[in-house]
């Protein structure tokens, strides 16, 4: 499969626990975003990262949350001492070039679930 | 700051009905427009895109036209089928000294009955 992957599919964590979500971009594609997907709300972009580099994080929570993408490996984000309110789903996607002249490619979502 | 209107769901239709679902946007300069489709349990797939004014974006029967004198780009269909059931997404492109990303609308339910 050449598509985005996400992993876990599902998560549940207890409050104060942490959170860590993976994407594996399409094969050549090095333009990471992250959009999280509260219930019955539309996508909020989260975070932008390019190879070892975060472009744009004005979506991210000032506290708690932060996002890597490595030379190697897949791109992380993390969710530390987590709270009911970071229940949603979180999507990534990846694109060949910036989005906004290229395509974003989806990957199915990592939901996650605070207990 | 950038941002995209879409019309409130759910919509509900009869199989063969016609199909329209507003999206109004707010933006500097001249962005790209795109209409992104999420079926049950899936991921966002691209529909459509529009990339300046007056262009016609269409894919699968789909159909929308970026009006910048309205700042709309609507989303029809002539002819819905049960499989178009689904969450649709209008979404600009949000271009900055950062590169760009995505601005997603609310999402707009449709459920096609048969």
């Amino acid at each position: 499969n050449a598509g985005v992957m996400q992993n876990p599919r599902h998560l549940v964590r207890r409050r104060g626990q942490e959170a860590r979500l993976r994407c594996s971009p399409m094969k050549g594609h090095s333009h990471v975003y992250w959009y999280r997907q509260l219930p019955e709300e539309g996508l909020k972009f989260m975070v932008y990262l390019q190879k070892e580099n975060i472009i744009d994080e004005s979506g991210m929570p000032k506290e708690r949350f932060s996002a890597e993408f490595p030379k190697e490996g897949p791109s992380i984000l993390r969710i530390q001492q987590v709270v009911r309110g970071d229940s949603a789903a979180y999507f990534c996607a990846s694109s060949l070039n910036s989005a906004a002249t290229g395509e974003l490619f989806f990957g199915e979502g990592s939901r996650l679930t605070v207990l | 700051g950038n941002s995209v209107t879409q019309m409130e769901g759910p919509v509900t239709l009869s199989e063969e009905a016609f199909l329209t679902i507003n999206c109004t946007y707010t933006a500097t300069g001249y962005p790209s427009l795109f209409w992104y489709v999420q079926y049950p349990g899936e991921g966002l797939q691209l529909l459509l895109k529009a990339t300046k004014a007056d262009d016609k974006g269409s894919n699968k029967g789909f159909e929308a036209t970026y009006r910048k004198e309205t700042t709309s780009f609507h989303l029809e269909k002539g002819s819905v089928q049960v499989s178009d059931s689904a969450v649709y997404f209008c979404a600009l492109s949000d271009m900055n000294n950062q590169g760009g990303k995505l601005i997603f609308g609310q999402g707009t339910e449709l459920s096609v009955k048969p």
